[in-house]
């Protein structure tokens, strides 16, 4: 596709249900990340992969989060036991390589906006 | 904790005035800052990069400034045009072990009225 996209774009559930969250990123890139964005704040840094690998997830903030991306393209970001406070705008983005001193640009797909009830 | 501080908040200003925007930060070791442009309801994209050799880039009416001794940056917006209401996100990235870990401003606001 022409840019990165995620599905659902919008995700309502309930407390203490899981839900997943799914990117495409850009053919070819082969760097995606995972980010989260509350109401009226910056983006926050979640994990990052290089291929298939998880290169960096010194962001998720507990073990109800989990990305995979198994097959070093489309990822999932798996939130178990849903919490009110998981609600946001989760962004996927991607880029060419990581190897480059974090230069390569990241191109943002649309998000998908969680919200727990 | 690595941080970035964006200022003002937001930002109203009228079609065809300039602006400029601040941010600071206290991110280590610093590796490059961003500039991004968030429209509502879509994904960052990236404005402009520079490095800590870098202390001016430009892309078309929006020119970037870089004090790394100061750690300071803002983006300097002229000739506003109508299509620059947006958030503006300052974003700077660290060298942590192997990775290269960006720190997010929450923005800047920007309204442009007619």
């Amino acid at each position: 596709g022409a840019g990165v996209s995620q599905t659902p774009s919008n995700k309502v559930t309930e407390k203490g249900k899981y839900v997943e969250l799914r990117c495409d990123p850009i053919s070819g890139h082969t760097a995606l990340y995972w980010y989260r964005q509350s109401l009226g704040q910056g983006p926050e840094f979640l994990i990052y992969f290089q291929g298939t690998g998880a290169a960096d997830d010194s962001g998720l903030p507990n073990d109800r989060f989990f990305a995979v991306r198994p097959e070093g393209s489309v990822s999932t970001l798996k939130i178990q036991r849903t919490e009110r406070g998981d609600s946001a705008v989760y962004l996927c983005a991607s880029s060419l390589t990581w190897a480059s001193g974090g230069f390569d640009t990241q191109y943002f797909g649309p998000g998908t906006r969680l919200t727990v009830l | 904790k690595n941080q970035v501080e964006q200022s003002p908040q937001s930002l109203i200003i009228l079609e065809g005035k300039n602006c400029t925007l601040q941010c600071n930060y206290t991110v280590s070791p610093f590796s490059n800052l961003r500039w991004y442009k968030q429209d509502t309801g879509r994904g960052p994209v990236s404005l402009t990069i520079m490095t800590f050799s870098e202390n001016t880039k430009s892309n078309g009416r929006y020119t970037a400034t870089l004090d790394a001794d100061t750690k300071q940056s803002s983006l300097h917006i002229t000739a506003s045009q109508l299509s620059d209401s947006a958030s503006y996100i300052c974003v700077v990235s660290a060298k942590t072990g192997g990775s290269y870990i960006p720190t997010f401003g929450r923005g800047t606001s920007l309204i442009v009225h007619p």
